[in-house]
């Protein structure tokens, strides 16, 4: 079945340092991918998305690129923020499977001032 | 962009009593909404799918009889925690699926029972 598998975290980084988030997948066809962000206390919000090999997801400053060949979807940012402090959610999505959403483990992130 | 709300965003119940919480898109129609189960940091649990005018499908493992999940409009479903235990304390989010399959989430409603 489909699966994601993210970086381990928690990830504590000092403002305006880089940031990759790790994130690989095992789908039985052809799925979006996306990153989902969840600050504390709230729901869930998309922060990109990719529908096919190769796309670049953006928002806000974080990319990921869709890489069929190595089966994944990092996320980056070049420089973050205290605001940037949340969890991390990868995740894919397959027509297949009625559309429902598989998500990795989450990476908690702290960016300290 | 699409909006979900929930309701209510926090509730205290007694152990035995039932709890409704309700699921609302705002600006959109969804035909089919999801209901999530999120324990203290881990990872959403898909708990079921909600079809609008039909039963709900449940994942494996998930008491279909003790989350009672009804879809009755194209931007309403509602779950109800019937005969709550302190172990059904959790952060329950519901998300609503747009035209373009895209997913888009509540809140959340986190649960207490004593």
């Amino acid at each position: 079945g489909d699966s994601v598998t993210q970086m381990e975290g928690p990830v504590t980084l000092s403002e305006e340092a880089f940031l990759t988030i790790n994130c690989t997948y095992t789908a039985t066809g052809y799925p979006s991918l996306f990153w989902y962000v969840q600050y504390p206390g709230e729901g869930l919000q998309l922060l990109l998305k990719a529908t096919k090999a190769d796309d670049k997801g953006s928002n806000k400053g974080f990319e990921a690129t869709y890489r069929k060949e190595t089966t994944s979807f990092h996320l980056e940012k070049g420089s973050v923020q205290v605001s940037d402090s949340a969890v991390y959610f990868c995740a894919l999505s397959e027509e297949t499977s009625g559309s429902r959403l598989t998500f990795g483990e989450g990476t908690q992130l702290t960016v300290n001032p | 962009g699409a909006v979900v709300s929930q309701h209510p965003s926090w509730v205290i119940c007694k152990s035995g009593t039932s709890v409704k919480i309700e699921c609302r898109s705002l600006d959109f129609q969804a035909t089919t909404m999801f209901w999530y189960r999120q324990f203290p940091k881990q990872s959403l649990m898909l708990m079921a799918t909600s079809n609008e005018g039909s039963k709900a499908t449940y994942e494996q493992g998930v008491e279909k009889d003790k989350f009672l999940i009804n879809h009755a409009s194209l931007t309403l479903s509602t779950l109800t925690v019937t005969s709550a235990h302190p172990e059904d304390s959790s952060f329950y989010i519901c998300s609503a699926r747009f035209i373009s399959y895209e997913q888009y989430f509540g809140p959340g409603t986190r649960l207490t029972v004593t």
